[in-house]
């Protein structure tokens, strides 16, 4: 089967920057994708890292270790707008062809 | 371009009541998910489909669920009877083929009395 852990609530300051961690087990894990969700609204994708390393879109980032097990996501500037739930999500067995999510962050960005 | 439509947005019934929800998706993508999505949870695959064909429907309670993508294109889901537990917000999502990004639709939160 799979996992994921990501802490459930964050909070931080506008402004700011925050990360968001993911540890999950797969089998066949092929890759690790970021979405995010605003109260009421669809998910979003944000970003997907295959390899290990970063990815940089704009003010959001994404981490992968493939050895660790271990990815996150890195918000710099925050924005109020920023207050949503993350979800990361492993992709298994021919890249977004299968995709479990994990139980979401839900951040909470304050002036 | 339109994005995932869906309908209706809202749903509330009665328990052993029959629902639907129809999906339709981004013109020319050929893969087609539903999701359910519990408060506070990520989003659960129920099935998937490769044009008109489902791929993936292993988590797909088939004894009250079903599915259909008759001409590849639109879907619908349905729940025969519903049950209390599957009130939840019943997302479908598309991508150009399984390889792609998926895009959500905004969702049909279901209510079951």
């Amino acid at each position: 089967g799979q996992s994921l852990e990501q802490p459930s609530e964050v909070t931080a300051v506008e402004g700011a920057i925050v990360q968001i961690n993911c540890t999950y087990q797969t089998s066949g894990f092929y890759g690790l994708s970021w979405y995010q969700q605003h109260d009421g609204g669809a998910p979003t994708f944000l970003s997907y890292n295959g390899l290990d390393g970063l990815e940089e879109t704009g003010r959001f980032s994404s981490f992968l270790s493939r050895s660790d097990s271990y990815g996150y996501l890195l918000l710099q500037e925050l924005q109020m707008k920023d207050s949503a739930s993350y979800f990361c999500a492993v992709n298994r067995a021919g890249g977004y062809q299968k995709v479990t999510f994990g139980t979401g962050t839900k951040l909470q960005v304050i002036p | 371009e339109a994005g995932v439509v869906q309908s209706p947005r809202y749903k509330i019934i009665e328990k052993k009541q029959p629902v639907a929800f129809w999906c339709n998706p981004i013109s020319g993508h050929n893969t087609l998910y539903w999701y359910l999505q519990n408060l506070g949870q990520g989003p659960e695959l129920l099935i998937r489909y490769e044009n008109e064909e489902a791929v993936d429907d292993s988590q797909l309670p088939k004894d009250r669920f079903s599915a259909e993508r008759l001409k590849g294109v639109d879907s619908t889901l349905k729940i025969q009877p519903a049950e209390l537990g599957d009130s939840a917000v019943y997302l479908c999502a598309s991508s150009l083929t399984s390889d792609n990004e998926q895009f959500f639709g905004p969702g049909t939160r279901l209510t079951v009395l």
